[in-house]
C-alpha cells in the first residue's frame, strides 16, 4: 500500500522565494497533519485538516505560511517569501478517525527544506 | 496544555541487551492515546507501538513493549533483545482524541545508540 507521499524530498532555495511542499495522504484517511522539525524546537505540529477543513492552524508561525487542502487527496504547505530560519524537516501525516475513535498517523519521509 | 518530557537525551545499549526509554507526560483528560516513534537517519517517522489511555493491558509489539502508568502519568519503552537496527532516535508522543484535536505532543526525543 502507498503510504504519505511527500514531494520534493529536499529543497534548496534563496530567501525571499516562494515555496511550495505537497503532499498525498493514504488513500481513505480523513484527516490530514502538517508538522515542522527543527534541533531546537523539536517537532511541532503546524497545522491539521479533517475532512479537507482546517480545524487547528494555531501553529502555523505567521502569516507568510499558508496551507490548502483543496480535496482528499492533496495538501500543500506554501511559504512566502520563505525566510533563513524557515529551514527544517517539514513532515505530512495522515490518519483516519471519527469523533472519540483515532487510528495513528503515519508519516510521509519529509521534506528537507533550506533557504540560503 | 499537554506537555511530554523525555528526560534522557540519549542512550547507548549493547546488542541482545534490554534498553529502557522513559516518559512522563502531563494532562487533564482521562481518555486519550500514546504513542512511541522511530526516527532512523534516513528521517522516517516509524510508529513503534500505541497504547489507548483507557486499557489497563500494556501495549507490546514483538521486541518492544511499554509500561503506562496512568496515575503516575508514565510511559516508557522497553526494547528487548537490541538491535544495531534500533539504533535511531525515539519520540514519546501524546494525542487527545479525534472529537478534542487529534493532534500529536511530542517530546524531545532519545537518541539511542545500540554497539555490536
Amino acid at each position: 500500500d502507498a503510504g504519505v507521499i511527500q514531494s520534493p524530498r529536499h529543497e534548496v532555495t534563496e530567501m525571499g522565494q516562494e515555496v511550495t511542499l505537497r503532499c498525498k495522504p493514504i488513500s481513505g484517511h480523513n484527516s490530514l497533519f502538517w508538522y515542522r522539525q527543527t534541533m531546537m524546537r523539536g517537532l511541532e505540529l503546524l497545522i491539521y485538516f479533517n475532512n479537507n477543513v482546517p480545524i487547528d492552524d494555531s501553529g502555523m508561525p505567521e502569516d507568510r505560511f499558508s496551507a490548502k487542502m483543496p480535496n482528499a487527496s492533496f495538501s500543500t504547505l506554501k511559504i512566502q517569501p520563505s525566510e533563513p530560519r524557515d529551514s527544517a524537516v517539514y513532515f505530512c501525516a495522515s490518519s483516519f478517525g471519527t469523533g472519540q475513535g483515532s487510528q495513528p498517523q503515519h508519516f510521509g519521509d519529509g521534506t528537507r527544506l533550506s533557504i540560503l | 496544555a499537554q506537555t511530554v518530557t523525555q528526560s534522557q537525551p540519549e542512550m547507548s545499549v549493547q546488542e541482545a541487551e534490554t534498553v529502557t526509554l522513559s516518559c512522563t507526560y502531563d494532562t487533564s483528560e482521562n481518555n486519550y492515546y500514546l504513542f512511541w516513534y522511530k526516527q532512523p537517519p534516513s528521517r522516517q517517522m516509524i510508529l513503534v507501538i500505541r497504547q489507548e489511555a483507557y486499557k489497563q493491558q500494556n501495549a507490546t509489539e514483538n521486541r518492544f513493549s511499554v509500561n503506562f502508568q496512568k496515575a503516575a502519568k508514565s510511559f516508557s519503552l522497553k526494547i528487548s533483545d537490541s538491535q544495531l537496527g534500533d539504533t535511531a532516535m525515539y519520540f514519546c508522543a501524546f494525542m487527545k482524541t479525534l472529537l478534542q484535536g487529534g493532534k500529536l505532543i511530542f517530546g524531545q526525543g532519545t537518541e539511542l545508540s545500540v554497539k555490536p
